[in-house]
């Protein structure tokens, strides 16, 4: 199993500058989490999808963020425009409702640099 | 809204000594978990407690739920070099899988 895989692993853009991360959760799966760390604020969740469905969107800070989940395997997290306080890892993480068990499954993370 | 902290925050402890990092929630939770973050690393599952009072072992490390699902606690014997990281503790926000993540302990192990 290849894992939750996140693309670009690093970001470094201008500010005013879209910002497009990218997730592919473990297959079958059926919750999706995006996460942001800063050493500020910590681990914050941002929002998380059920079955492609987002149930909670609280975390997300601003309208300038946005995400969609297309289908089963595919999420993106959008940043438009980006600012210099956007700078954080980002992760995605995944997780299979099996009723008793809720472990999530984190992605390498998205590192980025807003300058 | 639901607040979980750990303390302590940062830990410098010497090799073979033990390690304590306790977690607190202002909710009570229908259940725990434990993750451990490597520098640079992304957040690993160590485990999920359920049941009040629970206690869970995984070689050096023990797990434990408070009798009234508000605390946790995760202590390793003879700390080793490997167990350098972030340990963070998460709860449920409100029966929903909106999971709330502690403040985080980074434990420091000098050899």
């Amino acid at each position: 199993d290849a894992g939750v895989i996140q693309s670009p692993r690093h970001e470094v853009t201008e500010m005013g500058q879209e910002v497009t991360l990218r997730c592919k959760p473990i297959s079958g799966h059926d919750y999706l989490f995006w996460y942001r760390q800063t050493m500020m604020r910590g681990l914050e969740l941002l929002i998380y999808f059920n079955n492609n469905v987002p149930i909670d969107d609280s975390g997300m800070p601003e309208d300038r963020f946005s995400a969609k989940m297309p289908n089963a395997s595919f999420s993106t997290l959008k940043i438009q425009p980006s600012e210099p306080r956007d700078s954080a890892v980002y992760f995605c993480a995944s997780s299979l409702d099996t009723g008793w068990n809720y472990e999530q499954y984190f992605g390498p993370g998205t590192r980025l640099t807003v300058t | 809204g639901q607040q979980v902290m750990q303390i302590p925050q940062y830990q410098h402890v010497q090799e073979g000594e033990d390690f304590t990092t306790y977690c607190n929630s202002s909710t009570t939770l229908s259940n725990i978990q434990w993750y451990k973050q490597r520098p640079g690393g992304h957040p690993v599952f160590l485990i999920q407690l359920v049941k009040s009072g629970e206690v869970k072992k995984q070689k050096r490390l023990t797990f434990q739920f408070g009798e009234a699902k508000k605390n946790s606690s995760l202590h390793i014997t003879a700390t080793q070099t490997t167990d350098v990281g972030t340990y963070f503790c998460a709860g449920p926000w409100a029966g929903t899988y909106k999971y709330i993540f502690g403040t985080g302990t980074r434990l420091k192990v000098l050899a």
